[in-house]
């Protein structure tokens, strides 16, 4: 089963535009990732945010974390053709895995 | 390029065949992890190593088992392929546990069970 889920599950804007796309997840976290997949390809570490931080910021991302509404969002600032991918969040780690949802597949239109 | 390397890219083979995936973890990294991908899923944990020891198992048969070696790379074979094995199976090393810390994935390896 998954337990986060992105919404929207597809999202197309245009180059320059902001993204913003949510994860909501069902039980309590220690942290939260997120992660890019260009073209079914592998997937690629962006951001972890742990539970008692409220945001953080990585070039033009910044992820937030609601740990009371168990949600996060992902925004993407001045977005670049080449940001066009599927995102995920992803919880839970160590011996149980993570647990991806699946996914916003983000289209950047030139 | 994040340093885990997937071989084969892609296979195909069929239903009740055997299939061996190998995977090349980052130099240090001592856990790896393999998941299965569906087309449009996100992806499913399968299992984790850590040490030559699997740690952990996610919902899976099994007749999917794996290794792990002395120098961390990994193998996951799946035996008596369905139709359903179809997928893109991904690696990930890290250095613990993935999730704690920054997880590096491999391209994947693209099966095709027919």
């Amino acid at each position: 089963s998954q337990q986060g889920e992105e919404d929207p599950q597809a999202l197309s804007i245009q180059e320059g535009e902001n993204a913003t796309m949510n994860c909501s997840y069902k039980t309590s976290i220690n942290n939260l990732q997120w992660y890019r997949q260009n073209s079914g390809r592998g997937l690629v570490h962006l951001i972890l945010i742990r539970s008692n931080e409220r945001e953080k910021h990585s070039g033009r991302l910044r992820v937030t974390l609601d740990t009371s509404k168990k949600s996060s969002s992902l925004l993407i600032t001045a977005s670049r053709a080449a940001d066009t991918a599927s995102y995920f969040c992803a919880t839970g780690g160590g011996a149980d895995g993570l647990t991806f949802g699946k996914g916003t597949h983000l289209i950047i239109q030139p | 390029e994040t340093g885990v390397t997937q071989s084969p890219t892609h296979l195909i083979k069929t239903r009740g065949q055997q299939v061996t995936l190998r995977c090349s973890s980052q130099s240090g990294h001592n856990t790896v992890s393999w998941y299965q991908q569906a087309l449009g899923q996100g992806p499913q944990f399968i299992f984790q190593y850590y040490r030559e020891e699997e740690n952990g198992r996610g919902n899976f048969p099994p007749r999917f088992s794996g290794l792990q070696f002395p120098n961390y790379s990994s193998e996951l074979n799946v035996n008596a392929l369905e139709l359903d094995d179809s997928a893109l199976y991904l690696c990930a090393s890290s250095l613990g546990g993935v999730g704690y810390t920054e997880a590096f994935f491999g391209q994947g390896t693209r099966l095709t069970v027919v």
